[in-house]
């Protein structure tokens, strides 16, 4: 079963930083965040990953609380063609369990 | 990131019928993949997990015997829909990790209708 809880739906306005929320205070020490993102009718998209220090690629940032029972994704400048469902998952094992998600629409 | 694709992209097949769809890890190999099945305006539903080499394990509530997988070789896994029924229709990925990151990469899914 998914672990985390996101926001339902998020706008952004084009050229602005997106901060997309999850909870997970139930994670266990050794379990990583990761988020992925999917374009309607196309595959998940991985994005980045963490366990407890800040993560930062060519796509997104990724704050991740002290306590880890939170976390936040960071688009810095978020362009039309982020609009998607974002996923935020915590892994222990193998397997991956989807949430609900969080559907951003970014605004021209 | 590792590619992994999956054929096909979509198919239409009357009730009763029996469709294969197959996953590939393109430039890695995978002895572990995973598949998921999505319904409209729903989240994705891990449905199996597919091991090289030996049997798939199933989440609860999935019939093993209505969707056969089999993972023959490394980069390959086939989910099979038997007797596929109308309620069968879905939108079907599966994913793959890239060991040692662990990280998954998905499919780009396969859309399924039964008629």
């Amino acid at each position: 079963d998914a672990k985390t809880t996101q926001p339902t739906s998020m706008d952004c306005a084009e050229g602005r930083a997106a901060n997309l929320p999850c909870n997970h205070s139930t994670i266990s020490g050794n379990e990583y965040v990761y988020w992925y993102r999917q374009i309607h009718s196309q595959g998940p998209q991985y994005i980045i990953h963490g366990l407890k220090n800040n993560e930062t690629n060519e796509m997104a940032s990724l704050i991740i609380t002290e306590d880890r029972k939170s976390s936040t994704l960071i688009l810095p400048h978020a362009t039309l063609r982020d609009t998607a469902v974002y996923y935020c998952i915590v892994r222990g094992g193998n397997q991956f369990y989807f949430g609900t998600g969080t559907s951003l629409t970014v605004i021209p | 990131g590792a590619v992994v694709s999956q054929h096909p992209s979509w198919v239409i097949c009357k009730s009763g019928t029996s469709v294969k769809i197959e996953c590939r890890s393109l430039d890695f190999q995978a002895t572990t993949m995973f598949w998921y099945r999505q319904f409209p305006k729903q989240s994705l539903m891990l449905m199996a997990t597919s091991n090289e080499g030996s049997k798939a394990t199933y989440e609860q509530g999935v019939e093993k015997d209505k969707f056969l997988i089999n993972h023959a070789s490394l980069t390959l896994s086939t989910l099979t829909v038997t007797s596929a029924h109308p309620e069968d229709s879905s939108f079907y990925i599966c994913s793959a990790p890239d060991y040692p990151q662990e990280t998954q990469y998905f499919g780009p899914g396969t859309r399924l209708l039964v008629l």
